[in-house]
């Protein structure tokens, strides 16, 4: 079955420090995989999302995925995190044929001043 | 990007009534719309796929008869949770599918609803 694996359930980061998020995916021939983030109590928007073509993914707010298929993985990055991205994010891998999403656990962004 | 919203944000009701959440897409069409039920700290879990015109599709373990969802119209969907109880308590977040005749696009969210049973 598919399945979305987010290692890591919480982080902190110094802010002006780098991001790395993990995701790991479970199934797809054509993955069709999605950060999102949510932050208190508000719904989910769309960090970035990579269909097909160049693995590198620009996103907004300065992030950036790299889809690797040999590793089933599709890490988030961002170069210098501000205190605003303090926030949960969520890792998510969507069927072609159903258009479902499946979640990762999500992962907890705590930001030090 | 497409908008999607959702009716009411928050509500507050006493156990043993209904509750009806509607999910709209503003300035597009979708023909399949999802349900989503999210508890504190947690992911957010898939409860059902809404087909325009037609039943919607549950996810194992979710009552159908408990969570009914209508699908009238291209732009509306409506969850109404049945005689609620403090468990049903829970942040419900709709989503709306965008397709391009059969690619896939993406899903577009609602801001959510909070619903508190009593």
């Amino acid at each position: 079955a598919q399945s979305v694996t987010q290692p890591d359930i919480h982080i902190t980061v110094s802010e002006g420090a780098s991001l790395e998020l993990r995701c790991n995916y479970s199934y797809g021939a054509t993955p069709y995989l999605f950060w999102y983030v949510q932050s208190p109590g508000q719904g989910l928007q769309l960090l970035l999302k990579y269909f097909s073509g160049d693995t590198l993914v620009q996103g907004i707010k300065g992030f950036e995925a790299e889809f690797k298929r040999s590793q089933s993985s599709f890490n988030l990055r961002k170069p210098s995190v501000h205190w605003s991205d303090a926030a949960e994010y969520f890792c998510a891998h969507g069927s072609s044929n159903t258009g479902k999403l499946i979640f990762g656990q999500g992962t907890t962004l705590q930001v030090k001043p | 990007g497409a908008v999607v919203s959702q009716h009411p944000s928050w509500v507050i009701c006493k156990s043993g009534t209904s509750v009806k959440i509607e999910c709209r897409s503003l300035d597009f069409q979708a023909t399949t719309m999802f349900w989503y039920r999210q508890f504190p700290k947690q992911s957010l879990m898939l409860m059902a796929t809404s087909n325009e015109g037609s039943k919607a599709t549950y996810e194992q373990g979710v009552e159908k008869d408990k969570f009914l969802i209508n699908h009238a119209s291209l732009t509306l969907s409506t969850l109404t949770v049945t005689s609620a109880h403090p468990e049903d308590s829970s942040f419900y977040i709709c989503s709306a599918l965008e397709r391009t005749g059969l690619r896939y696009n993406e899903q577009f969210f609602g801001p959510g609803t909070r619903l508190t049973v009593l």
